[in-house]
């Protein structure tokens, strides 16, 4: 079974310039979270898909950050106009459904991250 | 929402020698996972442990839910077990995210 994939793995654009990062679940999970990791802090929640509905949206910081999940299967996350404080490392994780005894035995898996550098 | 700490911040090893990460939440949890940031940046799941003791190779996780705390034990710590360890507790709100600690950065020196 393949994981959770996430393209680009690097990014380096400049300040105002947009970026669109992209998550692959595993075939199957309804739920797709992504996360964030700036440099030297924790990583911090973003928002959590269940299928294509967005669950919690909570942790988008503004309105430069838009993620889409179109039929509930991969995802975007857009960065419009990108600043500096937006570099960082963008993950994405997937898990299936909660009463889905598979979940409760392995959790979420996280993607490599996509590293976002705004220069 | 719950409190997650963990300790020590940073951590420098020699190479074969052994530690004990700590992971304290303030919440009940359902879960609890542990993870490694390597120097690439990647997230490697280590364990998903809701209480009790968990074995993998050099690392073993012990989560006792009831006194709200989770170790990760390192023996025999190796260049490569470098990196950044995070424990994230699932809430018991249900909400779905993960709160993730801040990290304990370990350096292992050869």
């Amino acid at each position: 079974e393949a994981g959770v994939t996430q393209f680009p793995s690097h990014s380096v654009i400049e300040k105002g310039q947009t970026v669109t990062l992209r998550c692959d679940p595993i075939s199957g999970h309804d739920n797709l979270y992504w996360y964030r990791r700036v440099m030297g802090k924790e990583i911090k929640f973003l928002l959590h898909f269940v299928k294509e509905s967005k669950q919690d949206e909570s942790g988008m910081p503004n309105n430069r950050f838009l993620a889409e999940r179109t039929g509930g299967t991969y995802s975007t996350l857009k960065v419009q106009p990108a600043e500096l404080e937006d570099s960082g490392v963008y993950f994405c994780a997937s898990s299936p459904h909660k009463g889905d005894s598979i979940h409760r035995r392995y959790g979420y898996t996280f993607g490599s991250g996509t590293r976002l550098t705004v220069v | 929402g719950i409190q997650v700490e963990q300790s020590p911040p940073d951590l420098i090893l020699q190479e074969g020698a052994n530690s004990t990460l700590r992971c304290n939440f303030s919440d009940s949890v359902n879960n609890l996972q542990w993870f490694h940031q390597n120097p690439w940046g990647q997230l490697i799941n280590l364990f998903y442990i809701p209480s009790g003791t968990k074995q993998n190779g050099r690392l073993s996780a012990t989560t006792v839910a009831t006194e709200r705390y989770s170790l990760l034990y390192i023996s025999s710590s190796q260049t490569t077990d470098s990196g950044v360890y995070f424990c994230a507790p699932h809430g018991s709100s249900n909400t779905g995210k993960l709160i993730f600690g801040q990290g304990t950065t370990l350096q292992v020196k050869p």
